[in-house]
């Protein structure tokens, strides 16, 4: 009962380096969602997609982000050129399917906590 | 747009009980709740869609408002176990949490 994994659990990068964080979904999920959270706040959206395709990346800052969601592997989420402020806890959920008439349940992995120094 | 929650940090003894409010300006496609243990990732609880709904068991359940404008999650008899950060939610595609309500339940 494999639930949403994500690796690593902790990340530690020096001001300027990339950071890619990994996220698997539940079995049978076709759906990611991107979340990055501040210590002691609130979760903030980033970016929703599905297979091969992004449906919302509204929250995703322009520059030095990007993810993906390949046919085969995991969803990435891949941050350039690292500056303090992106240390965070970055959480991913997925979800079996995107409908606009309805709205499915979000499970989430276990963060990874990036830490930049 | 991002619901607004509160109240924004509750302290209870156990077997007392909490209500918790999300409100938005303009009505909203669904609610979700989730609870955030510190350290931990948030877990689901409950959805709700339909205008006057009320959803869940006798100790934790949710209401939705006719309007779908708010939404409230009660807690009743409370125990340890609850105490975590209760966040709200809503979607249209892109997905806006509350600012979350802390909980902490006290022997």
């Amino acid at each position: 009962n494999a639930g949403v994994m994500q690796n690593p659990r902790h990340l530690v990068r020096r001001r300027g380096q990339e950071a890619r964080l990994r996220c698997s979904p539940m079995k049978g999920h076709s759906h990611v969602y991107w979340y990055r959270q501040l210590p002691e706040e609130g979760l903030k959206f980033m970016v929703y997609l599905q297979k091969e395709n992004i449906i919302d990346e509204s929250g995703m800052p322009k520059e030095r982000f990007s993810a993906e969601f390949p046919k085969e592997g995991p969803s990435i989420l891949r941050i350039q050129q690292v500056v303090r402020g992106d240390s965070a806890a970055y959480f991913c959920a997925s979800s079996p399917y995107f409908d606009p008439t309805y709205s499915y349940e979000q499970y989430f992995g276990p963060g990874t906590r990036l830490t930049v120094t | 747009q991002q619901p607004v929650q509160s109240p924004q940090a509750v302290i209870l003894r156990e077997g007392e009980d909490a209500v918790i409010n999300c409100s938005s300006s303009k009505a909203l496609y669904s609610v979700h709740w989730y609870r955030q243990k510190h350290g931990e990732a948030p877990v689901f609880l409950m959805i709700l869609l339909k205008g006057g709904e009320q959803k869940g068991h006798e100790k934790i359940s949710a209401s939705f408002n006719e309007k779908k404008q708010q939404s409230s999650l009660y807690l009743t008899a409370s125990q340890l176990s609850y105490s975590g950060t209760y966040f709200c939610g809503t979607d249209l595609a892109e997905f806006y949490f509350g600012s979350g309500t802390k909980l902490n339940v006290k022997p």
